[in-house]
């Protein structure tokens, strides 16, 4: 059973233009939560977080909006650009002592056009 | 200077063999992970060590054995090899809990043949 799903393979986007990549959770007791990037024949690096008491946290071109009701989550890039073409993947962590254990979407390729 | 580094990156090997894959982080983390990218690219853990202690040990096969000699090391030997075992292994390390992300090595693409 995945309890993080982002049900978007792939997106594909102009340059300058905004990508919206998804993530939905199924968990209610997910009270943090990461996107990270990954780009071929390299781990996944940390992007941007955030917690279940915010509904927003921006940094630079990258906003996550959170909609705890519709346990729903999603990433803006904006303006989005071709260094921008990466896999992107979402992830949740329980509470307490999880002792950082986070569960993982199977992400979203976003492929960004000059 | 790499902060989580895993060798090999490439490993293939014939079904019935042993290996393992070696994992070193230079970053002071007190928590280090194995994660298996399965064909289905999902990321599942599936150990955690925090100070050479096993904390995390989901459903995986006995084949599978974590080793932490000390905090900046977690090796994981892989005993009689098979073909599902094919996937990328991602080791990673985290401070206080991975509250703030994890770092992750670069990934070793391990091949049963």
């Amino acid at each position: 059973d995945q309890q993080v799903k982002q049900n978007s393979p792939s997106l594909s986007v102009q340059e300058g233009r905004i990508s919206i990549l998804n993530c939905d959770y199924t968990n209610s007791m997910f009270d943090y939560f990461l996107w990270y990037k990954k780009y071929p024949a390299e781990g996944p690096t940390f992007l941007i977080s955030i917690s279940s008491i915010k509904d927003k946290n921006e940094d630079g071109r990258f906003t996550v909006f959170l909609n705890k009701s519709a346990k729903h989550l999603s990433l803006h890039i904006v303006p989005s650009q071709p260094g921008d073409s990466a896999v992107y993947f979402c992830a949740a962590r329980v509470g307490g002592t999880s002792y950082g254990k986070l569960t993982f979407g199977q992400g979203t390729i976003l492929t960004v056009h000059p | 200077d790499t902060a989580v580094s895993q060798t090999p990156k490439y490993l293939v090997t014939q079904m019935g063999n042993d290996k393992s894959i070696k994992c070193e982080q230079n970053l002071g983390h007190d928590t280090m992970y194995w994660y298996k990218q399965d064909s289905k690219k999902f990321l599942k853990i599936m150990f955690s060590y925090n100070n050479k202690e096993l904390i995390i040990n989901e459903t995986v096969p006995n084949r599978f054995s974590p080793k932490s000699p000390d905090k900046a090391h977690l090796n994981l030997h892989i005993n009689s090899l098979e073909l599902g075992d094919s996937a990328v292994y991602f080791c990673a390390s985290s401070s206080r809990g991975g509250r703030y992300g994890y770092t992750f090595g670069s990934g070793t693409r391990l091949t049963v043949v």
